[in-house]
């Protein structure tokens, strides 16, 4: 009954050091979404994925990479990471696209300094 | 442009009093609106998703209504609770395959 599993929940990155963020599901999803919720900001999609091995853009995909080898898995990298970046990142997956509903992960807060 | 405006930013109630929270877009073609309730610490979780041919769907204590000529939604949660203390948020999807697009929220405090 796990649904969407982020890891980890909190990190603290030096400006240029690179990380991985890790989103799970285990509700056999097709879609998969990578979100990043800011102050005074609504969520705003940075990569998606609608099916294993396939990648898209969202809406600000500038400085994230993205990886889904398997179904399950969706995996958002910083390469290089810096102060803007700051921000609490959400998974989330739906079973075909938008006109279905979304499974949100708890989020990962992440701080570069 | 594509979007989704919530009101009040914040609000606070007394526990057991009722509050409705409103929701304007923009988005065209429209498929369906949902509301997502966010807890501190925590990620958005589902309350009610309607298609344009729904006028009203509930959720135990939540009642969304959509207006989709007016393009205006609103969230009513009746005899409110302490555990309603959160961030609603008002999510429009356009078009089958185009991106959700997310409202701020409207943050409801509920005092005993």
């Amino acid at each position: 009954n796990a649904g969407v599993t982020q890891t980890p929940k909190f990190r603290v990155l030096k400006t240029g050091q690179s990380m991985t963020l890790l989103c799970a599901q285990d509700m056999n999803h097709e879609y998969m979404y990578w979100y990043r919720q800011d102050p005074g900001m609504g969520l705003r999609l940075i990569h998606y994925s609608v099916g294993e091995g396939t990648t898209a853009k969202g809406e600000v995909p500038d400085g994230y990479n993205v990886s889904r080898l398997k179904k399950q898995n969706f995996l958002l990298g910083l390469e290089s990471a810096a102060p803007s970046q700051t921000s609490v990142y959400f998974c989330a997956s739906s079973p075909w696209g938008t006109d279905y509903g979304y499974t949100f992960g708890s989020g990962t807060r992440l701080t570069v300094v | 442009k594509n979007q989704v405006e919530q009101s009040p930013q914040s609000l606070i109630i007394l526990e057991g009093k009722n509050c409705t929270l409103q929701c304007n877009y923009t988005v065209s073609p429209f498929s369906n609106l949902r509301w997502y309730k966010q807890d501190t610490g925590r990620g958005p979780v589902s309350l009610t998703i309607m298609t344009f041919s729904e006028n009203t769907k509930s959720n135990g204590r939540y009642t969304a209504t959509l207006d989709a000529d007016t393009k205006q939604s609103s969230l009513h949660i009746t005899a409110s609770q302490l555990s309603d203390s959160a961030s609603y948020i008002c999510v429009v999807s356009g078009q089958a395959g185009t991106a959700l697009i997310f409202g701020k929220g409207t943050t409801l405090s509920v005092s005993s």
